[in-house]
């Protein structure tokens, strides 16, 4: 079935790096640009970050601009995000999702998202 | 960025009862504005995609309306499983933004 599984989460120093994972099954990943969305614990959705189907652009939201890299390994129908300098801010449920309809690094509507993965920063 | 206001914050209805949620854009959006559900402990659930399109598989007393810069989620008949949070998100522009979101209880 169509799915987004999620890993690489975990605790974290401030200052640390971490590495998220998401596999894609169930549709052709090629096809689609691909998206990271962020929840802190109570909080509502963020965006973080899109991918382009085939990995040539890429665009950020403001708070994790020049520290997280989004990117995608299509022979592995696998989406990442390499978050360094991590803050306690950065703490939340980090989840991938798949653009409904767009394959470049359009916004879209999101119709398929991963049971989310948490990262907590912390000391 | 765009910002999207969502109102109210919190709603507690009645089953059966006629659930109306809003969210005003910052700018004008055209119909470039989708909506989700997001039950505790779970991913977000895309309802309703470019103000009023129905997601497949998504039931028909779930629905959407407006353009430009105000918009309209209603569910015509509330229902036990529909106690959730529901989120507003616009697609124009980079960044995508999201509304604060409204939980919605069972009276």
């Amino acid at each position: 079935q169509v799915q987004l599984v999620e890993s690489g989460g975990g605790v974290v120093q401030p200052g640390r790096s971490l590495r998220l994972s998401c596999a894609a099954s169930g549709f052709t990943f090629t096809r689609y640009g691909m998206h990271w969305v962020r929840q802190a614990p109570g909080k509502g959705l963020e965006w973080v970050a899109v991918i382009s189907y085939d990995g040539s652009n890429k665009y950020y939201g403001d708070s994790v601009k020049g520290r997280f890299t989004i990117s995608r390994d299509n022979s592995k129908n696998t989406l990442y995000l390499q978050m360094n300098s991590l803050r306690a801010e950065d703490t939340a449920v980090y989840y991938c999702a798949k653009s409904r309809k767009y394959s470049g690094y359009d916004p879209d509507a999101f119709d398929i998202w991963g049971q989310g993965t948490m990262v907590t920063v912390s000391s | 960025d765009i910002q999207m206001t969502q109102s109210p914050s919190s709603l507690s209805a009645s089953v059966g009862d006629r659930v109306t949620i809003t969210c005003q854009a910052s700018q004008d959006i055209s119909n470039f504005l989708n909506w989700y559900q997001q039950k505790p402990g779970k991913a977000p659930k895309l309802l309703i995609y470019d103000a009023s399109s129905l997601e497949t598989g998504v039931p028909s007393r779930f629905s959407g309306s407006g353009s430009g810069t105000d918009f309209t989620f209603t569910i015509s008949s509330l229902q036990p499983e529909d106690v959730a949070t529901y989120y507003c998100q616009q697609y124009d522009n980079l960044p995508v933004t999201f509304g604060q979101g409204t939980k919605l209880e069972i009276k």
